[in-house]
């Protein structure tokens, strides 16, 4: 089943505010990854997090990998409207590099 | 460089059909993982493989067969479909030591 909690589950907004979702999970993971992916597309990868307490920049998003290696959470600023898609939380497993794991994702809608 | 690509994108089979679902990559990525998509369930890992002959279970392996004969490739086979397993399938492939999982445009698969 699935082993990545993601919350919220969806989010509408207004453009310009600031949005943040989180992930937990009950294992230790030695990456936390954000995606984002648009209607009919594949999930493109946002940020990458390689240690716990790791913050994160990518232009207006910034991401942060929990000092317990059990959560992780995506802050976007300023929203726009391109920021409309689905976000997922994913873990890279700790004993095997090869399993990426995500989360349920959060849907995001921004009211110009 | 066409990155992961994914054949066919539509399929419609009846209940019973067998059918390979294509994934190659041009970027000479060691691990290579399948996952399906469906409504609230975020991403679910099917099987993956760590580098040619190399394929291990994901979360939800039930009713599907992998081989990686070669680094490029890396097939899905559905041995006799069924309803449940209409969803979106996705592709994706990742360097040893890179940051994370690039994905295919997805095959969207109906069984009726």
């Amino acid at each position: 089943g699935q082993q990545l909690n993601q919350s919220p589950q969806s989010m509408f907004i207004q453009e310009g505010e600031d949005v943040s979702m989180n992930c937990t999970s009950s294992s230790i993971f030695n990456t936390w990854l954000w995606y984002k992916q648009d209607p009919g597309e594949g999930p493109v990868l946002l940020i990458a997090l390689y240690k716990a307490g790791e913050l994160t920049s990518n232009g207006r998003l910034t991401a942060q990998f929990g000092i317990t290696r059990k959560d992780s959470f995506l802050n976007i600023s300023a929203s726009i409207p391109s920021d409309v898609g689905i976000y997922f939380c994913a873990g890279l497993w700790s004993g095997n590099t090869g399993k990426l794991i995500f989360g349920q994702g959060t849907t995001l809608q921004v009211k110009p | 460089n066409a990155g992961v690509t994914q054949t066919p994108k539509f399929q419609v089979l009846k209940t019973g059909q067998s059918m390979t679902l294509q994934c190659a990559q041009d970027m000479n990525h060691e691990y290579m993982s399948w996952y399906r998509q469906d409504p609230g369930m975020g991403l679910r890992l099917i099987h993956y493989s760590v580098g040619a002959g190399i394929t291990d279970q994901g979360e939800v392996p039930n009713g599907y067969n992998v081989s990686r004969s070669t680094t490029e490739d890396f097939p899905l086979r559905l041995l006799s479909a069924a309803p449940s397993q209409t969803s979106v399938y996705f592709c994706a492939s990742r360097p040893d030591r890179g940051r994370g999982y690039t994905f295919g445009s997805g095959t969207r698969l109906t069984v009726v």
